[in-house]
């Protein structure tokens, strides 16, 4: 079946760039995601992008694709403590209603 | 506007005992899904819905029961309670414009079995 990997724990010192790394197995995604979930809290959609795409930039999220590589990446320029959470990467197949999501990576921004 | 909301926020229960998650959007979305978090496995879907009046199974259905009660609402129940389903559960929908599948969350239910 489809797979999404994740590291799952980085840690950034406040101002530095992070750059969360996910992978997957399914050849026939359409549409890859970023996630980000607070403590407590449901998942929130931060950006995504079509499988047609090399890059997507939004503000201080850089996404990059890979399709060859099976590889997406989400950079975070300029990190805050306010950008500590979990970040999830899914992806969606052809034909494919739901998602599937990685195990999610624990950014840590410390001051 | 309060997208997606769920209740109850937290439960405990018994094992062997029975209770109904609930679950609703004010989108007008068309789909809606039940996954269940736990940690370092991040999200599995449990079931889901495309439209009113249908459900499918999803990676982890066993244990649990579905209905799709109206196009806002969509409940989960658990019909005998096992501690293996203590868990966080979200529900989402999504209106599936073209391919895109944007899922919204609601905020979780925090079920204990003990």
């Amino acid at each position: 079946g489809e797979d999404v990997e994740q590291s799952l724990f980085l840690s950034v010192r406040e101002g530095d760039s992070s750059v969360i790394n996910c992978t997957y197995t399914d050849s026939s995604s359409t549409y890859l995601y970023w996630y980000k979930q607070e403590p407590g809290a449901g998942l929130q959609l931060l950006t995504y992008i079509f499988s047609n795409m090399d890059m997507k930039q939004d503000q201080r999220l850089t996404v990059l694709l890979n399709k060859k590589d099976k590889h997406l990446s989400l950079r975070i320029a300029d990190t805050q403590t306010g950008d500590s959470a979990i970040y999830f990467c899914a992806e969606a197949g052809a034909g494919r209603r739901a998602l599937t999501f990685g195990s999610g990576t624990r950014l840590q921004v410390q001051p | 506007n309060a997208g997606v909301t769920q209740t109850p926020k937290f439960q405990v229960l018994k094992t062997g005992q029975s209770m109904t998650l609930q679950c609703a959007q004010d989108m007008n979305h068309n789909s809606m899904y039940w996954y269940r978090q736990d940690p370092g496995m991040g999200l599995r879907l449990i079931y889901y819905s495309a439209s009113e009046g249908t459900t499918d199974k999803g990676e982890v259905p066993n244990g649990y029961n579905v209905s799709r009660l109206n196009k806002r609402e969509f409940s989960l129940r658990l019909e005998s309670a096992a501690p293996s389903q203590t868990s966080v559960y979200f529900c989402a929908s999504s209106d599936l414009a073209g391919e895109h599948n944007e899922q919204f969350f609601g905020p979780g239910t925090r079920l204990t079995v003990l």
